[in-house]
C-alpha cells in the first residue's frame, strides 16, 4: 500500500523563480495538508485541502498557494522565491480533516540560490 | 495554540524503557495530544494521541496526568530504529492544523 508519494525529491532553483511541488495521497485519504520545514525545526503548518478548497492557511504570504485535483492529489506553487524559502516541504494526507493519524511524505527538499 | 514544552534531547539504552516527557500547562479541555516522531531523513511518523486517559497502541503508550498539564510517551522497549525527533503537539477538534515545536531528539545508545 503506497504511502504518501512528493515529486520531485530535491530542486534547486534561483531566486525570483517560481516552483511547483506534487504530493499524492494515501490510497483512500482525501485530504492533503502542506508544511514547510527549515533546518532544525519542526514543521509549520502552510494549507489544507480538501474536497478541493483550501480549508485552512498558516501563516503564510500569498506567494505561497495551492490547489487540490479530483483524484485528490495536491500541488503547492511558490511564486518569487526568496532564499528563506529553502526547506524541507512536507505534505500529509488523512481520511477527512482530522486531527489525528495524518500520514506524512518524505518531503520535497527545496534549495533556493 | 497552546503551547508545549519537551527537553531538547534525551538519551536511553537499548531494550530499556524511554520515558518521553511533554508539558502542557496552558491545555484546554477540548485539546488532544498528538505524539510524532520524525527519523532521519524522512517526515514525521504519527505516533499516539489521546485525550483523558493513557492510550496504548503497537508502538507505544501514552500516560496523561490527571490534571492533564503533562503526559509522557512511553516506549516499552527502545531499539536502534526509535532514534528520532520525537514531537508532542495539541491539537482541538475542529482545528486540524499540527503546530509542531521543535522536539526531543531521543538517541539509543547501543
Amino acid at each position: 500500500d503506497a504511502g504518501v508519494t512528493q515529486s520531485p525529491t530535491h530542486l534547486i532553483k534561483t531566486r525570483g523563480q517560481q516552483v511547483t511541488l506534487r504530493c499524492s495521497p494515501k490510497s483512500g485519504h482525501d485530504t492533503v495538508s502542506w508544511y514547510q520545514q527549515a533546518l532544525g525545526q519542526g514543521p509549520q503548518f502552510i494549507f489544507q485541502y480538501y474536497e478541493e478548497e483550501e480549508r485552512q492557511r498558516g501563516n503564510f504570504p500569498d506567494r505561497f498557494s495551492g490547489h487540490q485535483f479530483p483524484n485528490y492529489s495536491s500541488e503547492l506553487n511558490v511564486n518569487a522565491l526568496l532564499l528563506g524559502d529553502s526547506a524541507l516541504y512536507l505534505c500529509a494526507s488523512s481520511f477527512r480533516p482530522t486531527n489525528y493519524g495524518y500520514t506524512f511524505g518524505s518531503g520535497t527538499r527545496l534549495t533556493v540560490v | 495554540d497552546a503551547k508545549t514544552t519537551q527537553p531538547n534531547s534525551m538519551e536511553s539504552n537499548e531494550e530499556e524503557p524511554v520515558h518521553l516527557p511533554c508539558n502542557h500547562s496552558t491545555i484546554s479541555g477540548t485539546d488532544y495530544i498528538h505524539w510524532y516522531r520524525q527519523l532521519p531523513s524522512q517526515g514525521p511518523e504519527y505516533v499516539i494521541h489521546g485525550l483523558t486517559s493513557n492510550v496504548n497502541n503497537r508502538m507505544a503508550s501514552l500516560a496523561i496526568a490527571e490534571d492533564r498539564k503533562s503526559s509522557t510517551l512511553i516506549l516499552h522497549r527502545a531499539t536502534l530504529r526509535d532514534a528520532a525527533v520525537y514531537y508532542c503537539i495539541l491539537s482541538n477538534f475542529g482545528n486540524e492544523k499540527l503546530t509542531f515545536g521543535t522536539g526531543t531528539r531521543l538517541t539509543i545508545i547501543p
